[in-house]
């Protein structure tokens, strides 16, 4: 069974630039996660979708980050303009309706110098 | 105020040994679940265990099993017979219950366990 995927895997880019992650759940899973891992906030959850609406983007951390899902196998995160502390590994994760579990994808390393 | 708390940063332990990293938690839900996480210098998140606060047994995943003390608010995870592959970062992580309308997944700030042969 196909596990969650993510592209890119790294994104390098440079500041101002706009910056587009994409995430596919694994099938039949209700939830999507988006989370950002940095060294000094650690992992943290941006926003999360239940059949494909947004539940909670209180983790979002400002206007220059959006995240969309249009449909039940596709979301993305976009980050207009990013800035270097945007650096940091995303992931995505997705879990069933009928379970506790996320799964994680790979992750997406992003780098804006 | 930190939910999910991992006072060992890192860890030693020998091949073949067990060892046991530390997760203590607070919440005043009644209903949540604890979870563990590898993380290897590879930068995936693999899914190891979980535990459901009204579970009565310790959950047991092969090698893994989850030490749940609920008067304590302690997850701790246990890995016998360790392996070199166990190297990695492992996260603490409790997902409240309904009663506070959310899902998400909050985590420890991780503890670096390294085996050595």
């Amino acid at each position: 069974d196909a596990g969650v995927i993510q592209s890119p895997r790294h994104e390098v880019t440079e500041m101002g630039q706009e910056v587009t992650l994409r995430c596919k759940p694994i099938s039949g899973h209700d939830y999507l996660f988006w989370y950002r891992q940095t060294m000094m906030r650690g992992l943290e959850l941006l926003i999360y979708f239940n059949n494909n609406v947004p539940i909670d983007d209180s983790g979002m951390p400002e206007d220059r980050f959006s995240a969309k899902m249009p449909n039940a196998s596709f979301s993305t995160l976009k980050i207009q303009p990013s800035e270097p502390r945007d650096s940091a590994v995303y992931f995505c994760a997705s879990s069933p309706q009928t379970g506790p579990t996320q799964y994680f994808g790979p992750g997406t390393r992003l780098t804006v110098l | 105020a930190q939910k999910i708390t991992q006072t060992q940063p890192g860890m030693f332990v020998q091949e073949k040994e067990a060892v046991t990293l530390d997760c203590t938690y607070d919440t005043s839900d009644q209903s949540y679940g604890l979870f563990w996480y590898k993380q290897p210098s590879s930068g995936e998140m693999i899914f190891l265990i979980y535990q459901g606060s009204y579970d009565e047994q310790n959950a047991t995943e092969g090698r893994y099993s989850l030490n749940f003390q609920k008067a304590r608010k302690s997850a701790n995870l246990v890995i016998s017979a360790s392996q070199l592959g166990d190297s990695a970062m492992y996260f603490c992580a409790m997902r409240e219950g309904r009663a506070y309308n959310t899902d998400k997944l909050i985590f420890g700030t991780g503890t670096r366990l390294q085996v050595f042969p």
